[in-house]
């Protein structure tokens, strides 16, 4: 069974800097590309930024670009967001998503953390 | 980059009834869509992919459709366990898109 377990989720300051982990397990994680999707309170669904299998190719979106970086490291099983410069519209419940096929950055994905709450606020 | 549209907004239905949801991308993404069930505190459920394959384990009473720019996804027979949020999501480039969700209510 596919888990994945997100952590890291903190009340940082405007202006501040957090990083995410997410632990993944039940699959061979260094096949698939892994994304993280946010979701302010009581909003949509926003897809924030996707690494390859291979953490070759990275992707962000225009309103976390220069902000924040994804990594990982397959030979823990985990995946990574660094958040830097951290505003009040970055607050929200941050899942992180693997894709459902293996070997490409397809960008739809097939399982999902439970998400972890980011609070931007002075 | 590719804005993603669904309408309505909100819908409300009743046990047993049919019901469509519209997604629209404001440019071509072939078939390159999926659509997903989210539930309130829960993450996100992948039903369709590829604008009409449905994902395995999920009920055969949901369907997706379409292709280019618009797209449906029909519960053929409303179940209490339907009433929930559903997103599209377009992923034919790599800056993946969500629509604004639809509401399903009673």
């Amino acid at each position: 069974e596919v888990q994945l377990l997100e952590s890291g989720g903190d009340l940082v300051q405007p202006g501040g800097s957090l990083r995410l982990s997410c632990a993944a397990s039940g699959f061979t994680f260094s096949d698939y590309a892994m994304s993280w999707v946010r979701q302010a309170p009581g909003k949509g669904l926003e897809w924030v930024s996707g690494i390859t299998d291979s953490a070759s190719t990275t992707y962000y979106a225009d309103s976390v670009k220069g902000r924040f970086s994804i990594s990982r490291d397959n030979s823990k099983n985990t995946l990574y967001l660094q958040m830097n410069s951290l505003r009040a519209e970055d607050a929200a419940v941050y899942y992180c998503a693997k894709d459902h096929d293996a070997y490409v950055f397809g960008g739809w994905f097939d399982s999902w953390g439970q998400g972890t709450l980011v609070t931007v606020s002075s | 980059d590719i804005q993603m549209t669904q309408s309505p907004s909100t819908l409300s239905a009743s046990v047993g009834d049919r019901v469509t949801i519209t997604c629209r991308a404001s440019q071509s993404i072939s078939s390159w869509l999926a659509w997903y069930q989210q539930k309130p505190g829960k993450a996100p459920k992948l039903l369709i992919y590829k604008a009409s394959s449905l994902e395995s384990g999920v009920p055969s009473r949901f369907g997706g459709t379409g292709s280019g720019t618009e797209f449906t996804l029909t519960i053929s027979s409303l179940q209490p366990d339907d009433f929930a949020t559903y997103y599209c999501q377009q992923y034919s480039d790599y800056s993946p898109a969500f629509g604004p969700g639809t509401k399903v209510d009673i």
